[in-house]
């Protein structure tokens, strides 16, 4: 089957540093998406990460281990407006492409003063 | 700038009623895809599109169809709607000649049924 695990809650303080971890099991695989969503908006791309290593892109960055199915977002200097939900997301579905996503469940990060 | 809209952003509709919701994108991209989103289980693939008159059925087809008549728009259809398809209803379209499938998502629109 296809699944993706991360975390469902994780809070941090206003200017610390946070990462969000994800594994995916999928039977095919293109990259790894990182989605970020506030109460009642819709979700909007962050990062992809198609080979191993690190992605920095200003204060947020991704990384992805192909061999390890494993990545993560890493967020700094943490501000109140980064309090959202994260989603992981793999692109590949059954081996195709299509552009077709499968997402995690998403990461509720709470952003305290 | 990629826009994506859809026809409302709240619903509310009987048991047994029929169902539209519309999402229309400006870019010209080829896959479009329908998502429903409840709490604690995330974005799910109720049917997706990569080209007119083209559909493949997500993970969640069940009780769904879809209509794409046109490149630009994608409907989504509850034949007969049903209490547990209230929920938020999510419309994304991404294009193929990128390289990170960047999905574009519309507004939402939240559905409650009755």
């Amino acid at each position: 089957g296809q699944s993706l695990e991360q975390p469902s809650e994780v809070t941090a303080v206003e200017g610390a540093i946070v990462q969000i971890n994800c594994t995916y099991q999928t039977s095919g695989f293109y990259g790894l998406s990182w989605y970020q969503q506030h109460d009642g908006g819709a979700p909007t791309f962050l990062s992809y990460n198609a080979l191993d290593g690190l992605e920095e892109t200003g204060r947020f960055s991704s990384f992805l281990s192909r061999s390890d199915s494993y990545g993560y977002l890493l967020l700094q200097e943490l501000q109140m407006k980064d309090s959202a939900s994260y989603f992981c997301a793999v692109s590949g579905r059954d081996g195709g492409s299509q552009g077709n996503l499968i997402f995690g469940k998403g990461t509720k990060l709470s952003v305290k003063p | 700038d990629v826009k994506v809209t859809q026809s409302s952003r709240y619903l509310v509709k009987r048991t047994g009623e029929k169902v539209f919701l519309e999402c229309v994108q400006d870019m010209d991209h080829e896959n479009m895809f329908w998502y429903r989103q409840d709490p604690g289980l995330g974005l799910r693939l109720i049917y997706f599109s990569y080209d007119v008159k083209m559909k493949e059925k997500g993970d969640i087809p069940e009780g769904y169809s879809v209509s794409r008549e046109k490149k630009e728009r994608f409907s989504l259809i509850l034949e007969s709607a049903s209490t547990n398809q209230t929920s938020m209803y999510l419309c994304a379209s991404t294009t193929l000649k990128g390289f990170n499938y960047e999905q574009y998502f519309g507004p939402g629109t939240r559905l409650t049924v009755t």
